[in-house]
């Protein structure tokens, strides 16, 4: 039973375009979400998190939102950049499960000339 | 900077043989975490611990076990290898408590024959 579902395997935008990447769950004892960022041969890297008593987090070119009653979150890039050019998670945890994530399968996405 | 460490970045073993994968964050984070990566099927949760001597099972613990005698190292243990044990394994640490984003080592590439 997959509770963190990322729909889009994989994703092309064009260098200085939106990039939108979306994520959906089930639990609804999630409270607190977060992206991942992963380079082949390398750990994820941390990127944007959020909690469900907000609808929003910005951090420079990175932006989440949160929409609990449809139960989905989406990250956008703005604008997007060769270097963005990675695998997606989205990952969320319930309070009081010592930071225990449920991970998506994860979105590549490719950010092209 | 959270620094993650694992012992080794790619390992080859044979069918039968007992395998420890080793562990070290310099934080001093209570949380640590073994997850494994397969294509298609995101990271998934092995096992995961919140204090010294402590474990929880995760979502696919069977044929691991862990330890953790030390606040620093946590270490995973595969007990007989299996050839579907071939994965990507990585591990993370996280601060006490809850909602807190988890800081990942680069991974360890295990092959077993």
């Amino acid at each position: 039973d997959q509770q963190v579902k990322q729909n889009s395997p994989s994703l092309s935008v064009q260098e200085g375009r939106i990039s939108i990447l979306n994520c959906d769950y089930t639990n609804s004892m999630f409270d607190y979400f977060l992206w991942y960022k992963k380079y082949p041969a390398e750990g994820p890297t941390f990127l944007i998190s959020i909690s469900s008593i907000k609808d929003k987090n910005e951090d420079g070119r990175f932006t989440v939102f949160l929409n609990k009653s449809a139960k989905h979150l989406s990250l956008h890039i703005v604008p997007s950049q060769p270097g963005d050019s990675a695998v997606y998670f989205c990952a969320a945890s319930e309070t009081g499960t010592a930071s225990k994530l449920t991970f998506g399968t994860g979105t590549r996405l490719q950010v092209t000339l | 900077d959270v620094k993650v460490t694992q012992s080794s970045r790619y390992l080859v073993k044979r069918t039968g043989e007992k395998v420890f994968l080793e562990c070290v964050q310099d934080m001093d984070h209570e949380n640590m975490f073994w997850y494994r990566q397969d294509p298609g099927l995101g990271l998934r949760l092995i096992y995961f611990s919140y204090d010294v001597k402590m474990k929880e099972k995760g979502d696919i613990p069977e044929g691991y076990s862990v330890s953790r005698e030390k606040k620093e190292r946590f270490s995973l243990i595969l007990e007989s290898a299996s050839t579907n044990q071939t994965s990507m394994y990585l591990c993370a640490s996280a601060p006490g408590g809850s909602n807190q984003p988890q800081h990942f080592g680069d991974g360890t590439r295990l092959s077993i024959l």
